[in-house]
């Protein structure tokens, strides 16, 4: 089973340049989340979805954008790209069917923003 | 939205019991609480889930008092191989709920020979 699979895994970016971060997953999991980590920190919720076509913002959506066309796939897209976000960005996914199912995470894409 | 307050660190020795607290004071009717595991350069790992009273698996068990405003990680015998971060969630997300995932910084376990 792949799970949750993310790419790229490292990845340096200048400022002002765009990237779309990959997510998918195999499970066929309705729910979809997307987590920035700051080095010593937490995790932060950037944006979720609770199936295709619905997506809504986390904690900490300013600068990101994503989109759900699929049940598989949940694309983070950074349109101009800044220092501040400069971080680890974690991807998961649970399945719907139950409300205390927990979060499947994948292993990450490391970003530095230069 | 469901704070939660974990302390910083701790320390042990391998084959010690250790338990970790997490305090939730707002915790609403509907949360479920969650324990998750961290590695250095990995993504978390989900360790064990509870809504009240006792919760027990393979690797943890998790304890939850009436109130539920705090929970207790209990990892029994502990080796090298748990040194790791531990994280407690509290909430959920459901289609139509506002209310949101808050991880918080996490107790950063280090087991020591």
């Amino acid at each position: 089973n792949a799970g949750v699979t993310q790419t790229p895994k490292f990845r340096i970016l200048k400022i002002g340049q765009s990237m779309t971060l990959q997510c998918t997953q195999d499970m066929n999991h309705n729910y979809m989340y997307w987590y920035r980590q700051d080095p010593g920190m937490g995790l932060k919720l950037i944006y979720y979805s609770v199936g295709a076509g619905i997506t809504d913002k986390g904690e900490v959506p300013n600068g990101y954008n994503v989109s759900r066309s699929t049940t598989e796939d949940f694309p983070l897209r950074l349109e101009l790209a800044a220092p501040s976000q400069t971080s680890v960005y974690f991807c998961a996914s649970r399945t719907g069917t139950a409300s205390n199912q927990p979060q499947h995470f994948g292993d990450g894409t490391r970003l530095s923003i230069l | 939205l469901a704070k939660t307050t974990q302390p910083i660190s701790m320390d042990s020795y391998e084959g010690q019991e250790v338990n970790i607290t997490c305090s939730h004071n707002n915790i609403a009717t509907n949360d479920y609480i969650t324990w998750y595991q961290q590695f250095p350069s990995q993504g978390p790992r989900f360790i064990i889930q509870g809504y009240k009273t006792k919760v027990t698996n393979e690797v943890a068990s998790l304890f939850i008092p009436a109130d539920r405003k705090s929970s207790t990680l209990s990892l029994p015998r502990v080796s090298l191989s748990d040194t790791a971060v531990y994280y407690c969630l509290v909430g959920l997300i459901s289609s139509g709920s506002a209310r949101q995932l808050t991880f918080g910084s996490g107790t950063q376990l280090t087991v020591l020979p």
